[in-house]
């Protein structure tokens, strides 16, 4: 089974606030990607890290940020919620591009 | 027009029965060919991975590529109540190490 943590694994928060989603993973694993799911759509990559002080921007445009100071963790920030942000968010991380291992996601709402 | 097309279902079968899952694509370059799992409010889990064409097994398992017609496949045989899930599919071309384009899913669900 994948070691790969999120939290939290729910969140409400109002407009206008600052959040911050957790990530960690116990692998040692070089490449950690956060994903953004809607329900009944697609994963869309929103930021890609192949390793520390290493990040790219996903193809989905994304007002948030992400930091890889550390190999197991890959927070992803977002300065001003909105509720458009309101989604679900999925952390993952690998050692081959071909084997994702996801968290269990961080369901986010922006009231 | 998506890239990756997958039917969303649902698709409801009595438990035993082979499930056909598909996905269709459109970008002739994709090589690598991934089948995910997910649970209702659960993270994706890697089921399999194929690269090109051809076919692999993994127990009950069996994906299967068809480049020509830009068509792949997973197979379920003996269908479990556990099985009931959403399957994602997902692929990747050669030269674009961490793009994978996913499928929105099909929702399955195995009567007992």
């Amino acid at each position: 089974e994948a070691d790969i943590y999120q939290t939290p694994r729910y969140l409400v928060i109002g407009t206008g606030k600052k959040i911050t989603l957790e990530c960690s993973q116990t692998m040692g694993h070089d490449k950690m990607y956060w994903y953004q799911q809607d329900p009944g759509m697609e994963l869309h990559l929103i930021h890609y890290s192949y390793g520390v002080n290493s990040t790219e921007k996903g193809d989905l445009s994304s007002e948030s940020t992400v930091s890889r100071i550390r190999t197991e963790h890959f927070p992803l920030t977002l300065e001003s919620a909105r509720p458009s942000h309101t989604s679900q968010y999925l952390c993952a991380s690998s050692v081959t591009d071909n084997e994702a291992f996801f968290g269990q996601g961080t369901r986010l709402t922006v009231v | 027009q998506k890239e990756v097309e997958q039917d969303p279902g649902p698709l409801s079968v009595p438990e035993g029965a082979i499930v056909s899952l598909n996905c269709t694509y459109s970008n002739s370059a994709f090589q690598y060919f991934m089948w995910y799992r997910q649970y209702s409010r659960k993270g994706p889990e890697l089921l399999m991975y194929t690269y090109s064409s051809g076919n692999k097994e993994d127990g009950r398992f069996t994906a299967q590529v068809d480049k020509s017609s830009k068509y792949i496949s997973l197979f379920i045989r003996d269908s479990q109540p556990s099985d009931s899930a959403t399957y994602l599919c997902a692929m990747r071309r050669m030269d674009s190490s961490y793009k994978l384009i996913f499928g929105s899913g099909t929702r399955l669900l195995v009567r007992p």
